[in-house]
């Protein structure tokens, strides 16, 4: 069965610091990846996909993600933290062929300390 | 356009009450689901839906209906809540299935005594 492991359910940073967000996922095929955040009280909105094209996506806020098929991962990050950064992340797969449906990671909360 | 809506907000409800969340898209999106949202566990997928008239489970639809008569809304029923259902709910639309953006609505957070 496809899988997704977000490594650390919290992860705290200081302000300025390079944010490492590491996302494992298990797919016998190259799948579609994506990077969803959730500020407090909101829905999730997407910050990043990877969609077989480039190996290295950017996306909104300043973050990005290399996509690695030796490594099975798919890692987030930011070269410098910013209060607002704090959120909670999800990454999510999504295999290719019939079943297709989001398979999610448990989250991971980023704390961003002045 | 005002993307996915949910209504309510805020819910609670005493056990054995049923009750209705609502979610309408005016994205013309085909795919639609539910999702719902407690602490350490992520998101679990209730039910979900490819179109008009078509409906199937998730990984934990036990307790939930939902229907789908129109593109655009997607309810769920709780037939008879029960506090296992207290929970945060998020409804989600995406054009397809593989490799969209899933759109999200604001949540409905939902206790039940």
């Amino acid at each position: 069965a496809q899988s997704v492991t977000q490594l650390g359910s919290h992860v705290s940073v200081s302000e300025g610091a390079l944010v490492l967000l590491r996302c494992n996922y298990s797919s016998s095929v190259p799948p579609y990846l994506f990077w969803y955040v959730q500020y407090p009280n909101q829905g999730l909105q997407l910050l990043l996909k990877y969609t077989s094209a480039a190996t290295l996506v950017k996306g909104i806020n300043g973050f990005e993600a290399e996509f690695k098929k030796s490594e099975t991962s798919f890692h987030l990050t930011k070269p410098s933290a910013h209060m607002s950064d704090a959120a909670e992340y999800f990454c999510a797969v999504s295999p290719a062929g019939n079943n297709r449906k989001l398979i999610w990671g448990l989250g991971t909360s980023l704390a961003v300390n002045p | 356009n005002a993307g996915v809506t949910q209504t309510p907000k805020f819910q609670v409800l005493k056990t054995g009450q049923s009750m209705t969340l609502q979610c309408a898209q005016d994205m013309n999106h085909e795919y639609m689901s539910w999702y719902r949202q407690d602490p350490g566990m992520g998101l679990r997928l209730i039910h979900y839906s490819v179109g008009a008239g078509i409906t199937d489970q998730g990984e934990v639809p036990n307790g939930y209906n939902v229907s789908r008569s129109t593109t655009e809304d997607f309810p769920l029923r709780l037939l008879s809540a029960a506090p296992s259902q207290t929970s945060v709910y998020f409804c989600a639309s995406s054009p397809r299935l593989a490799g969209d953006e899933q759109f999200f609505g604001p949540g409905t957070r939902l206790t039940v005594l």
